[in-house]
Order: structure tokens, then sequence, then C-alpha cells
């Protein structure tokens, strides 16, 4: 089993629609990474967290260390939001590496 | 700044040739990091360093060798290479693990025939 878990693998959204992606993790871990990947391959970190909620414009991530879950939300979706979106997760035991989840492909259509 | 670029951005090499991936950051980082990425897998980390002169072994690292001779470059090197090592590879660099975000490089797609 992976030491992290996405879901769903595929998600399509009109535009305009509330979008939540979920991480869940089996490590203890010392932060969460969100990255977004473009269709262009591109990968850019989206947010790092240990606790609790952050918002950057439309995108909100959540954690609850104690069931060892995050969301990443997307409001009112926009066709440019069409990206993979990887969660990863820095182990607490291990700081030096990441641990990646198999991504999240979103597709926004108009 | 030009952040993390890699070069080249494609390749196509023959079973059993060589090649070295150059990675490259201005953003004064002390860890450099590569990683390849396979379709339905997550990434993982082939090798990676925590500052100038050390490198160490990630989850795949086999068939690689990395060198981190200056603090901005970090090269992957493959000797030899195998149709299993198709792959697009990235580079990242972050200034340390602990509560920071790792910078990506744009990727290398690499087809061993």
């Amino acid at each position: 089993k992976n030491e992290v878990e996405q879901s769903p693998q595929n998600l399509t959204a009109q535009e305009g629609e509330f979008i939540t992606i979920n991480c869940s993790y089996s490590v203890g871990i010392s932060a969460l990474h969100w990255l977004q990947q473009h269709p262009g391959g591109g990968i850019v970190s989206l947010f790092m967290l240990s606790s609790g909620k952050k918002k950057h414009g439309r995108l909100i991530a959540t954690i609850n260390i104690q069931e060892k879950h995050s969301s990443l939300h997307i409001t009112a979706s926009h066709p440019r939001d069409s990206a993979v979106y990887i969660c990863a997760v820095l182990r607490s035991y291990n700081t030096d590496k990441l641990i990646f989840g198999t991504g999240t492909r979103l597709q926004v259509f108009p | 700044n030009a952040g993390v670029t890699q070069t080249p951005k494609f390749r196509v090499l023959k079973t059993g040739q060589s090649m070295t991936l150059l990675c490259a950051q201005d953003m004064n980082h002390e860890y450099m990091y590569w990683y390849r990425q396979d379709p339905g897998m997550g990434l993982r980390l082939i090798h990676y360093s925590v500052g100038e002169g050390t490198t160490a072994k990630g989850e795949v690292p086999d068939g690689y060798n990395v060198s981190r001779l200056k603090k901005q470059n970090f090269l992957l090197g493959l000797e030899s290479a195998a149709p299993s090592q198709t792959s697009v590879y990235f580079c990242a660099s972050s200034y340390s693990t602990l509560g920071n975000e790792q910078y990506f490089g744009p990727g290398t797609r690499l087809t061993v025939t």
C-alpha cells in the first residue's frame, strides 16, 4: 500500500464548481505539500502546511494531523485550473525527502 | 533569477550509451534532488544532495550516479542507459527540507531505445 494516497485519480468539473481533492497518508509527518503540474509538465509548489489551513486566492488547503488527511479545495473553478495536483509528505523520521502521491488529474470545462 | 534550469530538455539514447543531465539553480539553495516521473506512479527520488560535495541515495538509485562539485549544480549521470530508464527527469532544489518548498526544473524527457 502506498504511504500517500490521493482521491479521486481523475476529476472533471464545469467552470465555477467547487472542487475538493483528498490526500491520505499512513506515516508520521512533519509537513505536507500540495503541488500543481500543468499539461506542459512544469511543477510548482502551491502550499506547505503542518497544521490547520492555508488560503491563496481561490485555493484552500487544510490538514488534519490526527486523521492523517489533507484536502485541497478550489473555489469558482476555471479551465486554467486544469492540471495534475500532487500531494507530498515529509516523513517526520526522515526529513530529507518527500513521498509523493500519484496525483489527481483535474479537467475544468467551460 | 532563472530559478532551476535543466539541460537538455529532450534526449534519445540507444541502450548502453551514457549521458549526463545538468541541473543548475541560482537561489543559493543547499538541497538539490533528482526525481523521475513515470506514468501511473508518483515522483520518485533517485539521488539527493544536502550541500556542496555531498550526495545520498534516494528510493531508486540503481543505474544512476550524481555529483555536486559546485553548490549551484547537480549532475545526474547514466553510465549505460537501459530502456527502463525511459522517463521524465525532474531536478528540484530547496533552502532546506524542514518547512521549505521545493522548486522544480522544467524536466528532461529521456527515451532509451
